[in-house]
This record gives C-alpha cells, structure tokens and sequence, in this order.
C-alpha cells in the first residue's frame, strides 16, 4: 500500500504567517490527493482534492500543489480557526491511505 | 446539506462483532458510494471500504477477511459489521460519502462514534 508521509509533525505559527505543509507519497499517485483539515472531537473536513482543487466552501487562503509524489498544502494568513491538524490522503490505488498528520499550532 | 449519523454499541468483547449504522438525511443514498473510515491513536486513519447504493462494495484487503458492509435503500441507511474483533480494533468510526464526481474522496462525514473492544 502507499504510504504517505507528512512533514512536519508540528508546526508552531502566529496568526497572520503562512503555513506550509508537505505530504510525500512511497510512490507516484499523480495528482490523485486530498487534504483534510480536523480539529478536536470533530469528523475531517473535506479541503482539497485532486491535489489543487478546492472544495466547495473553502476560502482561497488555502491552496495546494504537487504532483507524483510530492505534495504542498500552503495556508496563507493563517486564521485563529485553522489551527488544527491537517491530513493527506491518496486515491491513486487501492487501498486508499491517510498520512499520519501535520499539526498546526499556535506559537 | 447532507448530514450523516453514526449509531451502535460503543463497547464490544473481544472475538464478537462490531455493528454500526449510518444513517443518510437531506439526501438519498442512491447513486453515491458510503465509506467507512476509523481512527485510532495507532494507525492513524484508516479506510475501511465502502458500499454503493447497489450493493457493490470494496474493502481494505487488511479487513477484507472481517468486513461486511450493506445497505438499505428503504431507510437511507448503510452499515458495517466487523467479526472477531480485538483491541486494535477499538477506534473512532466514520461513515463518510464520497464525492459524486471525484471517486476517493470524502466530502460528507458523521461526527465518528468510539468503539472499545474489552472485556
């Protein structure tokens, strides 16, 4: 299965910086990725798929890059309510994984 | 807005089963596939598999040999049943839904609901 590694685990930021967040896959899934964004006691929140593409209702300070095997989440200006942790997942192959996590955190 | 509810027992023994419900509202469960989806301190997140509304489904080849899932259109419902669980089984579960255009990824979740296998 395809392993996705993000990097890095914490990331300690001030409100207003910008956050960059890396997602590495074992092998090349194209641009079949998706990031998430959770924070505590909730379910994921649906924020990128198909590696840039937002989904419906996101604002346009997040964005995303990347292809094959290396991948960018950028939050820029971060907000007080983006602090949370932030997934990456791939959909090239079965089965479908989530990386471990990037927490974004308020320095 | 399509909301789903995760519903079943939050504690199982070990070597019994798991059971969950999803529940679908402000939408149908047609034409869409259901995922499941854990979380646990260990692996993280995890798909499980999903179902589609006709029935078709597709697991994690490290569940495939526990995994059941199936749906009832007639309620807006989907369901997972997993056999001989353990303590690694013990997780927070999703259903999601996956997006009717981009098949793999996951635009609707429930709140997850903790399920510990003990004794």
């Amino acid at each position: 299965e395809i392993v996705l590694t993000q990097s890095p685990v914490t990331l300690s930021l001030s409100p207003g910086e910008r956050a960059t967040l890396s997602c590495r896959a074992s092998q090349g899934v194209s641009s079949h990725l998706a990031w998430y964004q959770q924070k505590p006691g909730q379910a994921p929140r649906f924020l990128i798929y198909d590696a840039s593409n937002r989904a419906s209702g996101i604002p346009a300070r997040f964005s995303g890059s990347g292809s094959g095997t290396d991948f960018t989440l950028t939050i820029s200006d971060l907000e007080p309510e983006d602090f949370a942790v932030y997934y990456c997942q791939q959909r090239s192959n079965w089965p479908w994984t989530f990386g471990r996590g990037t927490k974004v955190e308020i320095k | 807005q399509v909301q789903l509810q995760e519903s079943g027992p939050g504690l199982v023994k070990p070597s019994e089963t798991l059971s969950l419900t999803c529940t679908v509202s402000g939408g149908s469960i047609n034409s869409y596939y259901w995922n499941w989806i854990r979380q646990s301190a260990g692996k993280g997140l995890e798909w499980i598999g999903r179902i589609y509304s006709s029935g078709s489904t597709n697991y994690n080849p490290s569940l495939k040999s526990r995994v059941t899932m199936s749906v009832d259109m007639s309620k807006n419902q989907f369901s997972l049943m997993l056999i001989s669980v353990t303590a690694a089984d013990t997780a927070v579960y999703y259903c999601a839904k996956e997006t009717g255009g981009t098949t793999g990824t996951f635009d609707y979740w429930g709140q997850g609901t903790l399920v510990t296998v003990s004794s």
